[in-house]
């Protein structure tokens, strides 16, 4: 099975400030990631998928980067919406796999 | 745009089988892959299977064969069996449709609470 590492499991920010999520998986997934946004209470989104493709109604300020085992989420300048837990995912192979999360705070 | 409803009993005995409908609408069941994924309270997510209407399935082995989903393309509608729970299989389940097997999870349900208590 591939594991998929989340890092910072959470973090605290500002409006306005740029962010940086990282996604590390135990093996070679070439760019089958995607990144879900996840508020309180509700379903996860998706914002992000084949690595860095934008999914359809996300804002531009979200991108994706990476490849292999290596993959970034950035928010270039947060907005009070972006408040939120974020997933990383593969769909290299089966079983499908999340990272652990990462909180976005205020700060 | 498709749209994802779970339901489900709330409250299930410890040793019982669970079970979980997904209603489809604004798209036809046989056009996606449709996923369950779970969600411990305060916990992240964990994939569980998928089915296709054609028969195609797979699991999570991480479940030990106790998951079982279906698709009714009659009632447009995907259940999950879950059987033997325990207080583990607490969580919120999310149904979730994607394109294909390696395609990302694009649609979502609102998520059903399933708590496994005596």
């Amino acid at each position: 099975d591939i594991q998929m590492t989340q890092s910072p499991s959470s973090l605290s920010a500002s409006v306005g400030d740029r962010v940086t999520i990282t996604c590390r998986a135990s093996q070679s997934i070439d760019t089958y990631l995607n990144w879900y946004q996840q508020k309180p209470g509700k379903a996860p989104s998706l914002l992000i998928y084949a690595a860095s493709s934008l999914q359809s109604g996300v804002p531009s300020r979200f991108s994706g980067s990476g490849s292999g085992t290596d993959f970034t989420l950035t928010i270039s300048r947060l907005q009070p919406e972006d408040f939120a837990s974020y997933y990383c995912q593969q769909s290299y192979n089966s079983p499908l796999s999340f990272g652990g999360g990462t909180k976005v705070e205020i700060k | 745009q498709v749209q994802l409803q779970e339901s489900g009993p709330g409250l299930v005995k410890p040793s019982e089988t669970l079970s979980l409908t997904c209603i489809v609408s604004g798209a036809s069941v046989r056009s996606y892959y449709w996923s369950w994924i779970r969600q411990p309270p305060g916990k992240g997510l964990e994939w569980i299977g998928y089915m296709f209407y054609s028969g195609s399935t797979d699991y999570n082995p991480s479940l030990k064969s106790r998951a079982t989903i279906s698709v009714d393309m009659s009632k447009n509608r995907v259940s999950l069996k879950l059987t033997s729970v325990t207080a583990a299989d607490t969580a919120v389940y999310y149904c979730a449709g994607a394109g294909g097997v390696v395609t990302p999870l694009h649609s979502w349900g609102q998520g059903t609470l399933l708590a496994v208590s005596s």
